[in-house]
């Protein structure tokens, strides 16, 4: 919802290491969770998202885990590589939208850098 | 196709001017958004469209600034006697009106002297 807290703000893992980045959210009603990532001096771009009717979605080595209980959800990487370095951006849908397009709340995003 | 398209890249202006910044969504596209990031910080919402209206004008940091949509197409911010505290990339991201994906720009980097 309109509060998206996303932890860590640094994250640094060796390459062929796992990843994972958090993110709490504090509307209960909110149900579409994107993550965006952005490569340095380049535009945001969604690599997956997730909505609240389901718990976990997988692309590749990509993935995402919701809880609706505890309101928080996650990227996971797998097998990283160098070129998975960059900010990764959570977001939630904002409180008291109005309209009917998709106005989205994001967290304060985690640098990643996969070191090879 | 075409992505979403921003002008200018880079605007470096002095404290006091007033500027305008724009955003070319990608066709079709009738819900435009307006986003700030400062540096080494998230997305900050500012306003959005839907067609020509925007419902939701609270994100505006002041009355300083405002925006337009003409045609639900282009878009125009304007910020008015910029601040030093106004730098920043100005990104705007559109989608279709009732989707959830938003497709971003590449922003245009604002400096205030």
């Amino acid at each position: 919802g309109e509060n998206v807290e996303q932890h860590p703000s640094t994250l640094s893992v060796q390459e062929g290491d796992s990843a994972v980045i958090k993110c709490t959210y504090s509307d209960s009603a909110s149900n579409y969770f994107p993550w965006y990532k952005q490569e340095l001096g380049k535009r945001p771009q969604l690599i997956i998202d997730i909505r609240s009717n389901v718990g976990e979605k997988k692309d590749q080595r990509i993935a995402v885990t919701l809880n609706k209980t505890a309101k928080h959800f996650s990227l996971h990487i797998t097998e990283t590589q160098p070129e998975d370095s960059a900010v990764y951006f959570c977001a939630a849908p904002r409180e008291r939208t109005s309209g009917s397009a998709r106005q989205l709340t994001f967290g304060s995003g985690t640098q990643l850098t996969v070191l090879p | 196709g075409a992505g979403v398209s921003q002008s200018p890249s880079n605007k470096v202006t002095e404290k006091g001017k007033d500027v305008e910044l724009r955003c070319d969504p990608i066709s079709g596209h009738t819900a435009l958004y307006w986003y700030r990031q400062s540096l080494g910080q998230g997305l900050e919402f500012l306003i959005y469209f839907q067609g020509n209206s925007a419902p939701d004008k609270s994100g505006l940091p002041s009355d300083r600034f405002s925006a337009e949509r003409t045609g639900g197409s282009v878009s125009t911010l304007t910020i008015q006697r910029t601040q030093q505290e106004d730098s920043a990339v100005y990104l705007c991201a559109s989608s279709w009106g009732g989707s959830d994906t938003q497709y971003f720009g590449p922003g245009t980097r604002l400096t205030v002297l």
